[in-house]
């Protein structure tokens, strides 16, 4: 079975310094993995995907994601953190076996302080 | 391009009334989703379609809520009769393909509300 874990419920960062959020996944076959990112009183939207190809992908707003296969892992980073980042963030995991729809993980709320 | 279209955006009525949210996906999108978003559960996808055919409905959460899709540009999720722990703001999204390796566009939601 799938699944998907964000272990941290909030990361708080300085605004200007680097932020990362935590994502690991548990898929039977390859994984196909998503960051989605949530401002108040707005659906959620597709900052970045990891199908297939390099590891380190890139995606909306600066933001980036490294798959990393060994440590079942698809943490996403921003060099350099604004106030405006400040939402919830979501991490979602999918792959042909397990059906077709992706799983989401409970979301990490992250805030940044001027 | 439109967006996911959801209307109403915010629902308020009495316990048991019947209610009927709807959604409008991306033209060309294979895929349709329906969520629902609460602090103590998180997003909990209720059903997905395909080629306008449910494929998914097992986070339908009891027999009161029901979801059609008649054609590709249209979608409703019914809860007949609501009670109050309906409450939550419900999402619907879209995809192209089947939805597992293709992102989601989700609308802006409908914040529901059952007195």
């Amino acid at each position: 079975a799938q699944s998907v874990a964000q272990p941290e419920d909030q990361v708080n960062v300085a605004e200007g310094n680097p932020l990362t959020v935590k994502c690991t996944y548990s898929v039977s076959g390859n994984p196909y993995l998503f960051w989605y990112v949530q401002y108040p009183n707005r659906g959620l939207q597709f900052l970045l995907k990891y199908i297939t190809g390099d590891n380190l992908v890139k995606g909306s707003y600066g933001f980036e994601a490294e798959f990393n296969k060994s440590q079942t892992s698809f943490h996403v980073k921003k060099p350099s953190a604004l106030v405006g980042d400040s939402a919830l963030y979501f991490c979602a995991v999918g792959d042909m076996g397990g059906g077709f729809k992706p799983i989401f993980g409970a979301g990490t709320r992250l805030f940044v302080k001027a | 391009d439109a967006g996911v279209i959801q209307s109403p955006r915010h629902e308020v009525t009495e316990m048991g009334q019947e209610v009927t949210l709807r959604c409008k996906p991306i033209s060309g999108h294979n895929s349709l989703f329906w969520y629902r978003q609460t602090m103590m559960r998180g997003l909990e996808l209720l059903i997905y379609f395909n080629n306008n055919v449910p494929i998914d409905d097992s986070g339908m959460p009891e027999d009161r809520f029901s979801a059609k899709m008649p054609n590709a540009s249209f979608s409703t999720l019914k809860i007949q009769p609501s009670e109050p722990r309906d409450s939550a703001v419900y999402f619907c999204a879209s995809s192209r393909g089947q939805g597992v390796n293709q992102p989601q566009h989700f609308g802006d939601g409908t914040r529901l509300s059952i007195l």
